[in-house]
């Protein structure tokens, strides 16, 4: 099982530019998340699905966009990239019964 | 809403020697997670243990073992004997159905 993978590992945008953060898991979880790590802070979850076609906003949802079209696939959209997006993300999922969350290794994203 | 407090920034401990880390919860709902997660300098998110609220029994991992005091909204984490390795920092985590709610972080630094 490669686990929870996430791509690119780095990116540096232009603000205003565009892009698509990719997620995906081979644990046939029903539950994948989208987080934010700001420097020296916790995460902030940015958006949820608990199956696909089923998603809903987290705590800091603006700037942001997600689909959910099949299980093991979780995309985040950034529209317009702002300094304010600059940030490391990290995406999760995890079994409903537990909801032990495995993380995958993060994309550090800088916008400038 | 639900929040998670870690107060201490910071924190040291002799290798071999044992160090506790705090955490304090607010919520309404009277079942619920609770989890505490090392993050290393990779930045790999990784599960150290888990609490299930309804569970009395407070849950142990090896050198790690928590004190969940449900009444007080408390729950700490005891890393025993420790390692160089457990330099990191740790996050404090409630989840009362699928979301997620991070504390801010405890940096521990083990001294040779």
């Amino acid at each position: 099982n490669a686990g929870v993978t996430q791509t690119p590992k780095f990116r540096i945008l232009k603000i205003g530019q565009s892009m698509t953060l990719q997620c995906a898991q081979d644990m046939n979880h029903n539950y994948m998340y989208w987080y934010r790590q700001d420097p020296g802070m916790g995460l902030k979850l940015i958006y949820y699905s608990v199956g696909a076609g089923i998603t809903d906003k987290g705590e800091v949802p603006n700037g942001y966009n997600v689909s959910r079209s099949t299980t093991e696939d979780f995309p985040l959209r950034l529209e317009l990239a702002a300094p304010s997006q600059t940030s490391v993300y990290f995406c999760a999922s995890s079994f409903p019964q537990d909801l032990k969350q495995y993380f995958g290794p993060g994309t550090r994203l800088t916008v400038t | 809403a639900q929040t998670v407090t870690q107060s201490q920034p910071e924190m040291s401990v002799q290798e071999a020697e044992t160090v506790t880390l705090s955490c304090t919860y607010d919520t309404s709902e009277s079942d619920y997670y609770l989890f505490w997660y090392k993050q290393p300098p990779s930045r790999q998110m990784i599960l150290v243990i888990r609490q299930e609220a309804y569970k009395q029994q407070n849950a142990t991992e090896n050198r790690f073992s928590v004190n969940f005091q449900k009444a007080a909204k408390s729950f700490s984490l005891k890393i025993s004997d420790s390692q160089l390795g457990d330099a990191a920092m740790y996050f404090c985590a409630y989840s009362g159905t699928y979301k997620y709610i991070f504390g801010t972080g405890t940096r521990l630094k083990v001294l040779a």
